[in-house]
């Protein structure tokens, strides 16, 4: 089974501020990986897929970049409706996801 | 639009039975894989099951493998979740999820969830 890690598991960020979240897979995925956002009381959201192609209607503040074994979603000016759980996820078979990122308001 | 709307969630004691539905709608069902991903409260998402498109492949998590058939009606635009021998750790929010049909296993549409406890 591949295993997802991300990091950190929790931030502090201002609005207009670039935050850069990774996760780092087990075992090589090349860019099998897609990204999520859950907002408190809603189900995810998917922002980006194929590690870095963008999900119709995600603001294009987001991105995604990374291959092998070693990923990262950044957010290019943090908005105020960022503030989530943040959720990688290996898409190469089975999915399994990382643990979060919850970015928070400084 | 698509939708996914979950249903059958609930109390039920350690060890009983649950099944949950999954009524999907605004797209072509039977064209579709489809999933179950869960979420323990205050923690993250789990994958639990998946079906192909006819219903004839079927995968599961091994924390749940035995214990809970995943099926589909294509007839009916619904996706189910058949839960036996429930344990106090299946207590979680219950989503049903759309692959995305790419090359990949993304997952494009999420249903609102329905809530499982499982307590005594």
């Amino acid at each position: 089974d591949i295993q997802m890690t991300q990091s950190p598991s929790s931030m502090y960020a201002s609005v207009g501020d670039r935050v850069t979240i990774t996760c780092r897979a087990s075992q090589g995925i090349s860019t099998w990986l897609a990204w999520y956002q859950q907002k408190p009381g809603k189900a995810p959201n998917l922002l980006i897929f194929g590690a870095s192609s963008l999900q119709g209607g995600v603001p294009s503040r987001f991105s995604g970049s990374g291959s092998g074994t070693d990923f990262t979603l950044t957010i290019s000016s943090l908005q105020p409706e960022d503030f989530a759980v943040y959720y990688c996820q290996q898409t190469n078979g089975f999915p399994s996801f990382g643990g979060g990122t919850k970015v928070e308001i400084k | 639009e698509v939708q996914l709307v979950e249903s059958g969630g609930g109390l039920v004691q350690p060890g009983g039975s649950l099944r949950l539905s999954c009524a999907a709608s605004g797209f072509t069902f039977n064209n579709y894989w489809m999933y179950w991903v869960r979420q323990a409260p205050g923690k993250g998402l789990v994958c639990v099951s998946r079906i192909n498109n006819d219903g004839s492949g079927t995968i599961y998590a091994d924390s749940v493998k035995g214990r809970f058939t995943i099926s589909r009606d294509n007839a009916k635009n619904t996706l189910y979740l058949q839960m036996s021998g429930l344990r106090v750790d299946d207590t979680a929010v219950y989503y049903c999820v759309r692959d995305r049909k790419g090359l990949d296993t993304s997952l494009d549409y999420w249903g609102q969830g329905t809530l499982v406890t499982v307590s005594s």
